[in-house]
This record gives structure tokens, sequence and C-alpha cells, in this order.
């Protein structure tokens, strides 16, 4: 079975920090990706990587940047965490072959 | 940027009822993904559909390609209380495309 892992369920952070979210998948899937959901708006697309140190921008990029250092494990980072970033973050894999994504289990990130 | 028209939004029925709901777009789909989210959990692929007219079940779940190519269709049937969640329909556009395109998602609350 295809396992992609969030490493927090949970995240309370303050404004103005700077918040890592990890997600590690276990099937070598080349494409990774990280999106956020808020109620009314669907999962909304943040950046995704093809392959490792490559990234391309999704839709509502601001705010945030990623890293793909190994082919595994993708990294969301929110330099300067505000506000209006509260909301759930899941990531996802894909193969390159086959359009199925596979979710992690969301994390859900509070900033006061 | 794009997302399916997914409709309804939300529907509540009674346990023992047949559901239906479906996505629609502006332009021909290659593949068509259905998804269901648990509440507090990331989306579980149910069922995907690779070519015009397809009709494929997974236990109660019946989901069927248009023939347009341009929507999907997801009937549930003899609800039972652990189809409460969001479904969403995703879809590529081209063949071996990497990112889906995704509906907003029907909510869907059972009375027992």
């Amino acid at each position: 079975d295809v396992k992609v892992t969030q490493s927090s369920r949970y995240l309370v952070k303050r404004t103005g920090e700077k918040v890592f979210l990890e997600c590690v998948q276990d099937m070598d899937h080349e494409n990774m990706f990280w999106y956020r959901q808020d109620p009314g708006l669907g999962l909304r697309l943040i950046y995704f990587s093809y392959d490792v140190k490559m990234k391309e921008k999704g839709d509502i990029p601001e705010g945030y940047s990623v890293s793909r250092e190994k082919k595994e494990r993708f990294s969301l980072i929110l330099e300067s965490a505000s506000t209006n970033q509260t909301s759930m973050y899941l990531c996802a894999s894909s193969s390159q072959v086959i359009s199925i994504q596979y979710f992690g289990a969301g994390t859900r990130l509070s900033v006061l | 940027g794009q997302q399916l028209n997914q409709s309804p939004q939300s529907m509540f029925i009674q346990e023992g009822e047949d559901v239906s709901m479906n996505c629609t777009s502006s332009s021909i789909f290659n593949t068509w993904l259905w998804y269901k989210q648990d509440p507090g959990e990331g989306p579980v692929l149910l069922i995907a559909l690779y070519k015009a007219g397809e009709l494929t079940s997974n236990g109660r779940l019946t989901a069927q390609f248009g023939i347009t190519r341009k929507d999907s269709f997801l009937n549930i049937s003899a609800s039972i209380p652990s189809d409460v969640g969001i479904y969403f329909c995703a879809g590529t556009r081209l063949q071996g495309a990497q990112k889906l395109v995704f509906g907003q998602g029907t909510r869907l609350t059972i009375n027992p």
C-alpha cells in the first residue's frame, strides 16, 4: 500500500514564526504536491515537485516555499506564518505514469 | 486555477437512501477520479476512470465516465453511516498530466 506520511497532525504556531511541514512517501513516486484545504474553497495547489530539487508554483504559492532534497521527502515552509495561513495542509504523491495522487492524513495548522 | 463544477455541494439523506453526485467541465478530460475524505483525514481514492463511457463499481459505489468526456457521475446505493464525508471528483485533461483539477466537493450527511 502507498503510504504518505505527514509529520504532524496538528500544529499551533505564532504569527511571524517559521514553520516547516514535512511529508514522506514510500512508493518511489516522482511527483509530490502540497495543497491547502479551506471550507468552501476545495483543494488548492500550493507547490508541486516532479523531481529532486525541482519545483513549480501552483495556484497559491505566495507566502510559501518548498524543498525537495530527497525523492521521498517534500517540505513546505512558511517563512513568516500569518493568521490567514491557518488551514488544513495536505501532501500527496503520484508516479509519472499514472495521474492518481495518494494523500497523507493532513496537518491542521493554526496560526495565532 | 480551474476547478470542476461539482454538485450538489451538500446532501442530507436518510440511512438506506441512494446518493448521486456529478462533476462537469467545459473541456474534455482524459481521466476522472473520485475521492472520499473522512472528517479530519486526507482524501482516499475510491474509483478511477480512464475511458469515455466506462462504468466502474467498487462495492456499493458506481462511477461513470461521461460519453462527452466532460462529465462524470458517482452513485452510492443503500447509504450507511460510514458513508459520511466529503466526496471529491478530480481529473486530468491531458494524457500523462501530473496535476489534477479538483471539484469543490460534496459533503454527505446521513441521518440514522
